[in-house]
């Protein structure tokens, strides 16, 4: 199975803050990683695929970036609504493996 | 509109079974990789396993092989997840997802049901 960390575990950020999370596979999945955002109760939503593309509807102070096993994503300017859990996902082969997800709270 | 929608709240007793469902609409039910993902209280996700309804083809994660059954009935559009003997540790939600891209390459998750809460205690 691939392994998928991502880092932080959790952090704490102001409104207007730049976000970064990153998620590291354990081999080479060829740009095939999606990010969710979770919100309590909720069931996760898609936010990007293949690495940096950016899903219909989804804001573009979202961004993703990154090749080969290393990944990131970025938020530019944290917004109220994006205080909520983050996961990447690796569909590169099966089983497919999320991270352990990154929460992002407000300091 | 694509949806996938749930079954309900279940609450059930260490050794009994249970099979939830997800039942798919707005799309041709054949053509798309539905998926089961766990997530147990206060933790994070956790993908279980994925079937294409066209031929029923089914992977497992290793973490789950021989735990749990994925089905399908592509007469009625609807995915299973059944358990013969449900644990405690079987308590979580548990949520259906539909590969967005067409066909039998793997990708990601869009769109996902609404969550199936199964609650297991004596």
């Amino acid at each position: 199975d691939i392994q998928m960390t991502q880092s932080p575990s959790s952090l704490s950020a102001s409104v207007g803050d730049r976000v970064t999370i990153t998620c590291r596979a354990s081999q080479g999945i060829s740009n095939s990683l999606a990010w969710y955002q979770q919100k309590p109760g909720k069931a996760p939503k898609l936010l990007l695929y293949a690495a940096s593309r950016l899903e219909s509807g989804v804001p573009s102070r979202f961004s993703g970036s990154g090749s080969g096993t290393d990944y990131t994503l970025t938020i530019s300017s944290l917004q109220p609504e994006d205080f909520a859990t983050y996961y990447c996902q690796q569909y590169y082969s099966t089983p497919q493996t999320f991270g352990q997800g990154t929460k992002v709270e407000i300091k | 509109e694509v949806q996938l929608v749930q079954s309900g709240a279940e609450v059930k007793k260490p050794g009994e079974s249970l099979k939830i469902s997800c039942k798919g609409s707005g799309y041709s039910f054949t053509s798309y990789w539905i998926g089961w993902v766990r997530q147990m209280p206060g933790k994070g996700l956790e993908w279980m396993g994925i079937i294409y309804p066209g031929d029923s083809d089914t992977r497992y994660s290793p973490s789950f092989q021989g735990q749990v059954t994925i089905s399908a009935d592509k007469s009625i559009s609807t995915a299973y997840l059944q358990w013969s003997s449900l644990k405690a540790s079987d308590t979580a939600m548990y949520y259906c997802a539909r590969h967005e891209r067409v066909g039998r390459n793997q990708n990601w998750f869009d769109p996902w049901g609404q969550g199936t809460l199964v609650t297991v205690s004596s």
